[in-house]
């Protein structure tokens, strides 16, 4: 199956930095990226979704200054956590399509583990 | 609002037990539905349904969908402890093409 992958794995930084994560198709062109956010023992809450060359569009309720969301390549598509506090820690989940045609299911990326002091 | 809601929330069984896990979903022009299993990391693709009562099989895995009662189950057979996870059901709806997920089962099966 196709390959979703994620950088970093696992990050820790101090409260108001901003931290970027990557999300990289790679052995497919991605047209449509997702963002999904993880909190403990809870579902995946999706944040945003972004198309290659355009601006991406969030859900009710995410900050899109918060969460600068940039899909720059068919195969890439990153997210800046800006200004991070605490209430940020989460799993940070991307996913990726290749279409958006019946049975062009989405692939997850192994996730990133954001804590902020 | 678009909505899915699986139970039970957690589920403990003995290995070689049978399990049925439920999700129920309120979505405005359905698409398909999916399930996925998650082991501390990102979720693995099990099943895409998208017609009503075609099961879908895999090893000792099925899932069927009734779209008339806008339900599905997962049934896993011979529970092994490598089947400890939590299962997600995923609905998208024809516009958007996102994913709403349900909250999930924590599966744990015991040896």
């Amino acid at each position: 199956g196709a390959v979703v992958s994620q950088h970093p794995s696992r990050v820790i930084c101090k409260s108001g930095t901003s931290v970027k994560i990557e999300c990289r198709s790679l052995d497919f062109q991605a047209t449509t990226m997702f963002w999904y956010r993880q909190f403990p023992k809870k579902s995946l809450m999706l944040m945003a979704t972004s198309n290659e060359g355009s601006k991406a569009t969030y859900e009710q309720g995410v900050e899109k200054d918060k969460f600068l969301i940039n899909h720059a390549s068919l195969t890439l598509s990153t997210l800046t956590v800006t200004s991070a506090h605490p209430e940020d820690s989460s799993f940070y989940i991307c996913s990726a399509r290749e279409g958006l045609a019946l049975g062009n299911e989405q692939f997850f990326g192994p996730g990133t583990r954001l804590t902020v002091l | 609002e678009d909505k899915v809601v699986q139970s039970p929330l957690s589920l403990v069984v003995h290995e070689g037990d049978t399990v049925t896990l439920n999700c129920s979903y309120e979505v405005t022009n359905f698409r398909s539905l999916l399930w996925y299993k998650q082991e501390k990391k990102a979720p693995t693709f099990l099943f895409m349904l998208t017609s009503s009562g075609i099961e879908k099989k895999s090893g000792r895995l099925s899932s069927i969908l009734d779209k008339k009662e806008l339900f599905s189950i997962l049934n896993i057979t011979a529970t092994q402890t490598g089947d400890s996870a939590v299962y997600l059901c995923a609905v998208e709806a024809r516009y958007g093409n996102k994913l709403v997920f349900g909250a999930g089962t924590i599966l744990r099966v015991k040896s």
